[in-house]
């Protein structure tokens, strides 16, 4: 069984569109989070959900709206898609809050989003 | 803000050891985590440092000094499978996420 999972893994679209990546955990996690990891490797927080309750919400513009219906969901819904958007989004869960306790989280396999 | 420092690229020989170094500025440090990524792939977790001192798991150790802002990841008997992306992440007290470095790209020779 998947820990982390994502779909869709890879998704292709044109400028303008909206889209959705969708993310379940089944390790029983409090914790859910997006990053994105652009063209130069480098992760970046976007968003982080406490028991559907969103706690972090960091400088991404409102085009990006997360979604929590249950603690073992996170989805990630992105409106009117820029070229700049193009990049591997990541969604994570963590046994504890804050993650500083452990440093641990468990990552899926990444959606790469391409904006053409 | 935060900020954090690995070298961008670094080259080895199999059966090997080598040192991936990362130096953070944060404040609120708490903890300084390491995580290897394989292209296409997921990050995966490979060790945490709370404290001062060496933590080692296998083939893996981490080390960490709060006083010199300053931790390492030490890969011994290197193999071609340890070719990958290595990210230091810094966790601040209190935060509920992890503030990444920008990785390093280890390649195992023969």
């Amino acid at each position: 069984d998947t820990a982390v999972s994502q779909t869709p893994k890879y998704l292709v679209t044109q400028m303008g569109n909206d889209k959705s990546i969708k993310c379940e955990q089944n390790l029983g996690h409090d914790t859910m989070y997006w990053y994105k990891q652009d063209s130069k490797k480098f992760l970046k927080i976007m968003f982080s959900y406490n028991n559907k309750e969103l706690i972090i919400n960091e400088t991404v513009p409102n085009r990006f709206s997360p979604k929590s219906p249950d603690k073992a969901h996170l989805n990630l819904h992105i409106n009117s898609l820029e070229l700049g958007d193009s990049a591997v989004y990541f969604c994570a869960s963590s046994q504890v809050a804050p993650t500083s306790a452990t440093g641990e989280l468990f990552f899926g396999e990444g959606s790469r989003l391409t904006v053409l | 803000g935060q900020s954090l420092e690995q070298p961008s690229e670094v080259t080895a020989v199999e059966g090997a050891i080598v040192q991936i170094n990362c130096t953070y500025q944060t404040s609120g440090f708490y903890g300084l985590s390491w995580y290897q990524q394989h292209d296409g792939g997921a990050p995966t977790f490979l060790s945490y440092n709370a404290l001062d001192g060496l933590e080692e798991t296998g083939r893996f150790s981490s080390f960490l000094s709060r006083s010199d802002s300053y931790g390492y990841l030490l890969l011994q008997e290197l193999q071609m499978k340890d070719s990958a992306s290595y990210f230091c992440a810094v966790a601040q007290t209190g935060a509920n996420n992890l503030f990444f470095g920008t990785g390093t790209r280890l390649t195992v020779i023969p």
